[in-house]
């Protein structure tokens, strides 16, 4: 199963862009990248995932380099509720499974 | 509301006890997943369900026992062979249909569980 790495903790400014990276050197070429965030005693929500190309929704932005073996999740102007632990997952191609490394706290501060 | 629910929120047990923990969705969903999560760490798979009355074991599964019996519910029991049971559990949901590279899985609220 590819790994991930992730820094511990990062803050952010409230208004300001969070930029959350993420390495995944392991990464096969038919595994995706997930991104879900889990704020304090809930369940982690769904934020977004990619392969190849960058997406973004609602919520944020998945850019991954073309190698593939990094991507960074950018929340375009944080707010004090996007504070939370950010979880980047790669998705094992041959099961459901999510493996759930120790994340990156973000902390947006006023 | 469509979603997942889980109830309850906090649950208490004395040891050697079992205690069977629910979760139940209303969208439609053919997989649900059983997690687990210790302080300060990431979620650990426990059991996965991608069809009805069928399930497969997950990273985690020696102490717990799950069913599969309706489409919208998945219980959890945690038996007491589970030698640390105090966590916090969380249920998921998937589409389960297509492709499993892109499945997309949904979490309830959780369950916090301690064994006094």
């Amino acid at each position: 199963d590819a790994k991930t790495t992730q820094p511990p903790s990062m803050d952010c400014a409230e208004g300001r862009a969070a930029n959350l990276p993420c390495n995944h050197s392991t990464i096969s070429g038919n595994e995706y990248v997930y991104w879900y965030r889990q704020i304090h005693s809930q369940g982690p929500q769904y934020i977004i995932h990619g392969l190849k190309n960058n997406e973004t929704n609602e919520m944020a932005s998945l850019i991954i380099t073309e190698d593939r073996k990094s991507s960074t999740l950018i929340l375009p102007h944080a707010t004090l509720r996007d504070t939370a632990v950010y979880y980047c997952i790669v998705r094992p191609f041959n099961t459901g499974k999510l493996i759930f490394g120790q994340g990156t706290t973000l902390q947006v501060k006023p | 509301d469509g979603g997942i629910t889980q109830s309850p929120k906090y649950l208490f047990r004395k040891e050697g006890q079992n205690v069977t923990l629910s979760c139940e969705q209303n969208l439609n969903h053919d997989a649900m997943y059983w997690y687990r999560q210790d302080p300060g760490q990431g979620l650990r798979l426990i059991y996965y369900s991608q069809i009805v009355n069928d399930f497969q074991k997950g990273d985690i599964a020696e102490g717990y026992s799950v069913s599969r019996e309706k489409k919208e519910s998945f219980p959890l029991t945690v038996t007491s062979a589970q030698k640390n049971p105090t966590a916090f559990y969380l249920c998921a949901s998937s589409m389960g249909r297509g492709s499993p590279f892109t499945d997309t899985q949904y979490f309830g609220p959780g369950t916090r569980l301690t064994v006094l």
